[in-house]
C-alpha cells in the first residue's frame, strides 16, 4: 500500500521569508511524487514532480522540492514566500509497482503569507 | 484548468435524489478520474478510466456510479445521495503514461441535506 503524511495542517510565514511544506511517503516500490496547489474555488494545479534522476526538482512559480530516499521525504520549497501563496499544497505518490495507476494525496496543508 | 470543465459547480439535494456529475475535457487525456475532496482527508479516488471500455473502482466507490460516454466525458452518479456524500469533488485527466501529471476540474461542491 502507498501513503502520504503532511504533518502540518497550517504553516505560517512572513512575506519574503522562505517556505517549507513537509511531506514523507510510504511505498512498496520506487515513488513518483507530486506537489499540487489550490486556491480558493479552484481544482488543484499541477507544481511539479519527481520521476527519477536529480533529487531537486525546480517547479513552477519559484517552487522547488528535494526528494530523500533514506527520509522518504519531499518537501516543498520556495526561498521567499509571497502573499499569493497562500493556498492549500498537496502532496501525492505514486508507487511505480502499483496496479491501476493510483495516486495517493496527503490531506493538505495550508499555507499562509502574512504581509 | 480551463480544458477541463464540470458541470454544476454548486448543487443543494435532498436525501435519497439521484444526482448526476458531468466532466468533459478538451486535453485528448485516455485517462479520467473522479476524486472527492474531504477536509483534512485530502483527495480520494472514487473510479477511474483509462478509455472508454475501461472502469475501474477507486478506493471510496460505494454508493457511487460512473459512465464514459466518449473519450472526452466521465460522469458520476450518486444513485441515492447521501448526507455524508456532501463534499467537493474533482474530475481529473492524464496522459497514459503513469509517471505524468493529471490535469484537474474547478471541482462540484455537492451538499446533500
Amino acid at each position: 500500500a502507498q501513503s502520504v503524511a503532511q504533518p502540518e495542517d497550517q504553516v505560517k510565514v512572513a512575506e519574503g521569508n522562505p517556505l517549507t511544506v513537509k511531506c514523507t511517503y510510504s511505498v512498496s516500490g520506487n515513488p513518483y511524487l507530486f506537489w499540487y496547489v489550490q486556491y480558493p474555488n479552484r481544482g488543484l494545479q499541477f507544481l511539479l514532480k519527481y520521476i527519477t534522476g536529480d533529487n531537486l526538482v525546480k517547479g513552477s512559480y519559484g517552487f522547488e522540492a528535494e526528494f530523500n530516499k533514506s527520509q522518504t521525504s519531499f518537501h516543498l520549497k520556495k526561498p521567499s514566500a509571497l502573499v499569493s501563496d497562500s493556498a492549500l499544497y498537496f502532496c501525492a505518490v505514486r508507487d511505480m509497482r502499483a496496479a491501476g495507476n493510483k495516486l495517493t494525496f496527503g490531506g493538505g496543508t495550508r499555507v499562509l503569507v502574512k504581509p | 484548468d480551463a480544458d477541463v470543465t464540470q458541470t454544476p459547480r454548486n448543487r443543494i439535494t435532498k436525501t435519497g435524489k439521484r444526482i448526476m456529475l458531468e466532466c468533459s475535457q478538451t486535453k485528448g487525456h485516455d485517462r479520467m478520474y473522479w476524486y472527492r475532496q474531504d477536509p483534512g482527508l485530502g483527495l480520494r479516488l472514487i473510479y477511474y478510466s483509462f478509455d472508454v471500455k475501461d472502469i475501474n473502482k477507486g478506493e471510496i466507490s460505494d454508493g457511487y456510479s460512473v459512465s464514459r460516454q466518449a473519450q472526452a466525458k466521465f460522469s458520476l452518479s450518486l444513485e441515492s445521495a447521501i448526507p455524508n456524500q456532501t463534499a467537493l469533488y474533482f474530475c481529473a485527466t492524464s496522459e497514459q503514461s503513469s509517471y505524468n501529471e493529471q490535469f484537474f476540474g474547478p471541482g462540484t461542491r455537492l451538499t446533500v441535506l
